[in-house]
């Protein structure tokens, strides 16, 4: 069965540490997979998408890596900030082009305290 | 932003009651997928629409219904209102590729509907 396994479930950091979240999946053919972060309430906005070509990808204090043999992605926060509250979505996309191939985590929320 | 709306934002029905979401793609996507958020859970899709036609659809029963007009625009209905269906409904655009394999998705904030 295609699933997308994140952990830790729910994070506290104090502002300015670093943290790193995981994601572990069994989606297979494999495609991609993309980190988003989402606000509450609010829709995802994509951070990091990779192929399995790819092991790491950084947008600005945020760094994915992948490891397709594994089947395991990371997203690593660097000097977190209290906007970095948010819950983080690591979605895995299988082969074919569909959106029906998408298979979302169910996030972890992360808050960051000053 | 991403350049997609949703409207409304906030939706209180009642059970057994029908409802009609709106979602506007951001511009050049041709691409429009539906998905539920229950609270505290990740995004369930729903189903996608491609220049017009239904292209992919998730485990939701037949009274989830869907729509896309020529300027990729979308509906998603939703008729005989159950207490679960509440939940934050978030309309996402995209382009395929080359390789017709969707690119980044770019969410709409979302529509919360709750159904009393």
């Amino acid at each position: 069965k295609n699933q997308v396994e994140q952990s830790p479930q729910s994070l506290i950091i104090l502002e300015g540490k670093n943290c790193t979240l995981q994601c572990n999946y069994t989606v297979s053919p494999f495609s991609n997979l993309r980190w988003y972060k989402q606000d509450t309430g609010r829709g995802p906005v994509s951070l990091t998408i990779m192929t399995f070509s790819e092991n790491t990808k950084s947008n600005g204090r945020y760094t994915a890596t992948l490891d397709a043999d594994t089947k395991q992605s990371s997203l690593h926060i660097t000097a977190s900030q209290l906007s970095d509250s948010a819950s983080y979505i690591c979605v895995v996309s299988g082969r074919g082009g569909s959106q029906g191939n998408l298979i979302f985590g169910k996030g972890t929320k992360l808050s960051v305290k000053p | 932003e991403t350049g997609v709306t949703q409207s409304p934002t906030h939706l209180i029905k009642t059970r057994g009651q029908q409802v009609t979401l709106r979602c506007s793609s951001q511009s050049g996507h041709n691409t429009v997928s539906w998905y539920q958020q229950a609270l505290g859970q990740g995004p369930q899709f729903i189903f996608q629409y491609y220049r017009e036609e239904e292209n992919g659809r998730g485990n939701f029963p037949p009274r989830f219904s869907g729509l896309q007009f020529p300027n990729y625009s979308s509906e998603l209905n939703v008729n005989a209102l159950e207490l679960d269906d509440s939940a934050l409904y978030l309309c996402a655009s995209s382009s395929p590729n080359r390789d017709r394999v969707s690119g980044p998705q770019y969410f709409g904030p979302g529509t919360r509907l709750t159904v009393l």
